[in-house]
């Protein structure tokens, strides 16, 4: 595997089922970082993972719960969600997370719909 | 409120000819810009970049021009190629101290053969 790969691809969920998101990166970076794109809305940056450490949290709900064990994984927990957080959920990374504006790496996404 | 804001949600040109995508931006602490492109069913790809130190930027086919004054950039792609059509997404940020990188809707160009 090359990139940045993520799974599921499409994921349904009900309101009460908790889920994740992984996310993996074989580049040898050292930030990685969740976005959300709801339809018709542009990209927005929820967390931000630097060497495993969380340096942003952009006010994100306490139902999206992220996790990095290592510099090449990320998780995105998911519990008690609701219908408007259905959206293309977009992992990324790049070598360094500063600046920010530094060329990222984008995964496929993960099409999630809740229920 | 946006502070990108991606206009045009499509646009059609013709193989060969020139394709101009446009960007406003509200905040004018942003310096550096930034342009992805995007597949379907593929995450978005990184395709050129320009400083706020600098009007234009080159990169083969791809030019972006920024406007200062008008909060305003374009891509400029020429000539285009069918391979070009996609999703193209603008991206602004404040380069030093930032922490956040705000993206437009995006614009989908359809490259016509």
């Amino acid at each position: 595997e090359t990139g940045v790969t993520q799974t599921p691809r499409h994921l349904v969920m009900g309101m009460t089922n908790k889920k994740s998101l992984k996310c993996e990166q074989h580049l040898g970076h050292n930030a990685m970082y969740w976005y959300k794109q709801s339809a018709k809305k542009p990209l927005e940056l929820m967390f931000v993972y630097n060497f495993k450490e969380q340096t942003e949290n952009n006010s994100v709900p306490s139902r999206f719960s992220p996790e990095c064990p290592n510099s090449s994984h990320l998780f995105l927990h998911l519990h008690t969600l609701q219908p408007e957080d259905s959206a293309l959920y977009l992992c990324a990374s790049s070598q360094d997370w500063a600046p920010i504006t530094i060329q990222q790496y984008f995964g496929p996404g993960t099409r999630l719909t809740v229920t | 409120d946006q502070q990108v804001k991606q206009n045009s949600p499509s646009l059609s040109v013709q193989e060969g000819r020139i394709s101009i995508l446009n960007c406003d931006y509200t905040n004018s602490m942003f310096d550096y810009f930034l342009w992805y492109k995007k597949y379907p069913a593929e995450g978005p790809t990184f395709l050129i970049s320009i400083s706020s130190i600098k009007d234009k930027n080159e990169d083969g086919r791809f030019t972006v021009f920024l406007n200062k004054s008008a909060k305003h950039l374009s891509l400029h792609i020429v000539p285009s190629q069918p391979g070009d059509s996609a999703v193209y997404f603008c991206a602004a940020s404040a380069k030093t101290g930032a922490n956040n990188l705000f993206f437009g809707t995006g614009t989908r160009l359809t490259v016509i053969p």
